[in-house]
């Protein structure tokens, strides 16, 4: 695989509280993503950073920041975690064409409960 | 309506069927890709296309950009390929985050 690990794989977390999420790459790429998946709904982008220091918001944005001080780490921070925040995180970073096979590298996903 | 809509959203195949899953989206697009999710949550991506036709073992996915439409195909199903596909289209224009996901297709291959 293209070297892109998530941590934690699980956590549960309370109301109220702080919660990161780290990705880290080991290839190098410039884009890294940010995704939540919940039944009924597809995909859907929170964040994005195309450089370190260079992000910019998705679709869902609201009650999560992130940060990219390193081309290698992106994190995502709910500030103050709520249970409509129970979701699967996915990092993902986009790969440059390598034939027929390319495209979006996932992370394994981190399951977030809050209660 | 959503602007990715996949069809059908379960599919059940005996094995060695050959399957189609059908993904028609309303926006204009620079790519779309295919995804699948392991039943246990992982996601691989399968391939990105802009136009024609890809094949990668097994699988083959088609694009008409004109009917705005995509298919993939699997030849030979087997119960290793039970999983969820998922489309996504680029939008055209867009950043470079600006992927759009369908509901993704639940396949489950009986042996």
């Amino acid at each position: 695989d293209a070297g892109i690990t998530q941590s934690p794989r699980h956590k549960v977390t309370e109301t109220g509280t702080p919660v990161t999420l780290r990705c880290h790459q080991t290839e190098n790429h410039r884009y890294m993503y940010w995704y939540r998946q919940d039944p009924g709904h597809g995909l859907r982008l929170i964040h994005y950073s195309y450089g370190v220091k260079d992000t910019d918001k998705g679709e869902v944005s609201d009650g999560y920041s992130v940060s990219r001080s390193k081309t290698e780490d992106f994190l995502l921070t709910l500030e103050s975690a709520t249970s409509s925040q129970t979701s699967v995180y996915f990092c993902a970073i986009s790969l440059p064409d390598r034939g027929p096979v390319y495209g979006y590298t996932f992370g394994s996903g981190t399951r977030l409960t809050v209660v | 309506k959503n602007e990715v809509e996949q069809s059908p959203q379960n599919l059940t195949a005996q094995e060695g069927e050959f399957i189609t899953i059908n993904c028609s989206y309303s926006v204009g697009i620079s790519a779309l890709h295919w995804l699948q999710q392991h039943p246990g949550g992982g996601i691989v991506s399968l391939f990105m296309l802009s136009s024609g036709k890809k094949k990668h073992g097994r699988l083959i996915a088609t694009i008409n950009i004109q009917e705005k439409h995509s298919s993939l195909h699997i030849t030979a199903s087997h119960p290793r390929d039970s999983a969820v596909y998922i489309c996504a289209v680029m939008n055209y224009g867009g950043s470079q985050g600006n992927l759009i996901f369908g509901k993704g297709t639940k396949l489950s291959v009986k042996p």
